[in-house]
């Protein structure tokens, strides 16, 4: 049970490039999430999953676009990447989304935008 | 709209040291609030977490306490010891959105 990994674990992009992040998770669970962290700021949500093929903006999404075609991975694109997308991305997932479900994380993925 | 403050940002204890880390939320509205430890360039692993009709919970060396009406959880830490630090985040599920909104952390250094 390898719980919530991520690929990469590290990137360096040019402005304007893309890349995408991927999440997988074998805990079978419904919602997934993608986070970015930065220094001061705390953690954010940037998209979130209730279900394979929904998908849903959370508090900062202009950048980033997001598919999840099977219950088990979701991905995250930077269509154009900017300097200021330049953080810490965490994914995350959980069974539901009620008051007593707790997210597991995954180890994050740090981009680096020049 | 939520918003999670941690107040210290940074805090240092000699060992064996008893602690309060604090966190307090703007809107107080929660489904739950939640603890999470994060080590240097790890994710989030949870530590508790407190439904909104529970005061406490505990689990081994850490309780943690929930205040909805003052909008204030603190974790308490006994007997502290160096493999306690990491950065501690506290997050509240606020009711309707089903979003959790994070504070900053506390940056906690125990000294052996």
């Amino acid at each position: 049970n390898a719980g919530v990994t991520q690929t990469p674990k590290f990137r360096v992009l040019k402005t304007g490039q893309s890349m995408t992040l991927l999440c997988a998770q074998d805990m079978n669970h419904e919602y997934m999430y993608w986070y970015r962290q930065d220094p001061g700021m705390g953690l954010r949500l940037i998209h979130y999953s209730v279900g394979e093929g929904t998908t849903a903006k959370g508090e900062v999404p202009d950048g980033y676009n997001v598919s999840r075609l099977k219950k088990q991975n979701f991905l995250l694109g930077l269509e154009s990447a900017a300097p200021s997308q330049t953080s810490v991305y965490f994914c995350a997932s959980s069974y539901t989304e009620t008051s007593t479900d707790t997210q597991y994380f995954g180890p994050g993925t740090r981009l680096t935008v020049l | 709209k939520q918003e999670v403050t941690q107040i210290p940002a940074a805090l240092s204890v000699p060992e064996g040291e008893n602690l309060v880390l604090n966190c307090s939320f703007t809107d107080s509205a929660i489904y739950n609030l939640q603890w999470f430890r994060q080590d240097p360039g790890k994710g989030l692993t949870s530590l508790l977490l407190i439904q909104s009709s529970q005061r406490e919970q505990t689990s081994g060396r850490l309780n943690a306490s929930l205040d909805k009406s003052s909008g204030r959880s603190t974790l308490y830490i006994a007997a502290s010891q160096p493999g306690d630090s990491a950065t501690y985040l506290c997050a509240a599920l606020t009711s309707g959105t089903y979003k959790y909104i994070f504070g900053t952390g506390t940056r906690l250094k125990v000294l052996a």
